[in-house]
């Protein structure tokens, strides 16, 4: 299995730009999860989606963001207008049925945001 | 309310000698608890996940934790480390849902 796939790996972009994050999910899995790790405030659930619908956007930190799963296996985290403060790694994660069973996680998106 | 706590935030090993990663949790319910790895710049990848059936766990690369209910605590250990294992730990806690709580992480490098 080719695990989760995340693009791009890194992504640099001067402050105001529109930034797309792209996740394909482990194949089989319904349940995706968007995170941001930042040295300040560690890991944190931005958005969690079950069977292409979100059920918990709670995280997602302002209008700014928004994720969108169109099919079972492409996810999109959009940040518009970006900002210095974005600048983070990104995460995306999977698992077979939501709940407690164990999130497999990207390699990330590295985001700098200038 | 779901919580954990590693105790140490760097921990450093020569190669060759057993390792410690020592972590604390506070949970309501029985709960799920795992360790990710993260070495520089990649990904999380699970190491181990205990979810009540065998208080002793092992995971990959030769680590394992062992589950205490009485101390509420979770810690992982290796018998031998290598250098391939510095990298940064997190001890995680589900309760009873998809909602993940992490620990702020433990940094461990290994002397040759």
């Amino acid at each position: 299995d080719a695990g989760v796939i995340q693009s791009p790996r890194h992504e640099v972009t001067e402050m105001g730009q529109e930034v797309t994050l792209r996740c394909k999910p482990i194949s089989g899995h319904n349940s995706l999860f968007w995170y941001r790790q930042t040295m300040m405030r560690g890991l944190e659930l931005l958005i969690y989606f079950n069977n292409n619908v979100p059920i918990d956007d709670s995280g997602m930190p302002e209008d700014r963001f928004s994720a969108k799963m169109p099919n079972a296996s492409f996810s999109t985290l959009k940040i518009q207008p970006s900002e210095p403060r974005d600048s983070a790694v990104y995460f995306c994660a999977s698992s077979r049925r939501g709940g407690e069973e164990t999130q497999y996680f990207g390699p990330g998106t590295r985001l700098l945001v200038l | 309310a779901q919580s954990v706590t590693q105790l140490d935030s760097h921990v450093s090993v020569s190669e060759g000698t057993p390792v410690l990663l020592r972590c604390n949790y506070s949970s309501s319910y029985s709960p799920s608890l795992f360790w990710y790895v993260q070495h520089p710049n990649k990904g999380l990848q699970l190491l181990l996940k205990y979810t009540s059936a065998a208080t002793l766990v092992k995971g990959i690369n030769g680590f394992e934790a062992e589950f205490k209910k009485s101390e509420t605590s979770f810690h992982l250990t290796k018998p031998s480390a290598h250098m391939s294992d510095a990298a940064e730990y997190f001890c995680v806690v589900s309760d009873y849902d998809y909602k993940l709580s992490f620990g702020a992480g433990t940094t461990v490098t290994v002397r040759a």
